[in-house]
């Protein structure tokens, strides 16, 4: 299995500026993945953080507001830039690769924005 | 689009009986389904995988079952105790990969 640890824990920004989420695995996976969750919601897959290239990312995510860099196996940042009250969420890192199928966490990061 | 729906509803159990969540899917078609355990302010944990081939796992007090036919999984926990209390997500491969779609959880409490 994989620890994944995030930082910060958490935060509370003024709209308009930017945080950069810092997520470390402590042994090397194939993939890693960026996820939100808002309030009462579940879980939704901003993008994958590919190694050395530009990340992955899905339908209403974009670049400009989620740059994410991953320059080693065991490494990823998540930014969300120009902030709204809208990005208040929890941002989830995860894990994945061989040998099994399985998804591994960090603890998330709750983000609010004034 | 896809759909994966779980009881909205909470869940409330007595200590020692059997907790049932569902996990309903539409317009999918996966290689595999996953169960995670998540506790407040903490990230989802990996509980059981079950693959489109399988049709039921065992792990210690908690199966799963998955009906390709149905679309439908469900994940039993026997002898439930209160520390089994937590949100159930239900999960699916997007595309054969390692990218996963959540359901939004059903909250399971289990009282003494």
């Amino acid at each position: 299995s994989a620890v994944i640890s995030q930082k910060p824990s958490r935060d509370i920004c003024q709209r308009g500026t930017s945080l950069t989420i810092q997520c470390q695995v402590d042994s090397q996976v194939t993939m890693m993945f960026w996820y939100r969750q808002q309030p009462g919601q579940s879980l939704t897959l901003i993008a994958t953080a590919n190694q050395g290239s530009e990340a992955t990312y899905e339908s209403g995510f974009v670049i400009d507001k989620f740059p994410i860099s991953r320059p080693n196996l065991t490494f990823s940042t998540l930014t969300v830039s120009n902030m709204s009250p809208e990005d208040s969420s929890i941002y989830l890192c995860s894990g994945a690769g061989e040998p099994t199928d399985t998804q591994y966490f960090g603890p998330g990061t709750r983000l609010t924005v004034l | 689009s896809q759909k994966i729906e779980q009881n909205s509803e909470a869940l409330n159990i007595q200590e020692g009986k059997t907790a049932t969540l569902t996990c309903n899917y539409t317009n999918y078609s996966p290689a595999y389904l996953q169960w995670y355990r998540q506790d407040p302010g903490r990230g989802p944990v990996f509980l059981l995988l079950i693959r489109e081939n399988e049709k039921e796992k065992r792990k210690e007090r908690l199966k799963v079952t998955f009906d390709t036919t149905l679309k439908q999984s469900l994940f039993h926990i026997t002898a439930s105790q209160p520390a089994d209390s937590a949100t159930y997500l239900c999960a699916l491969d997007i595309n054969s990969g390692y990218a996963l779609n959540f359901g939004k959880g059903t909250s399971l409490l289990v009282t003494p």
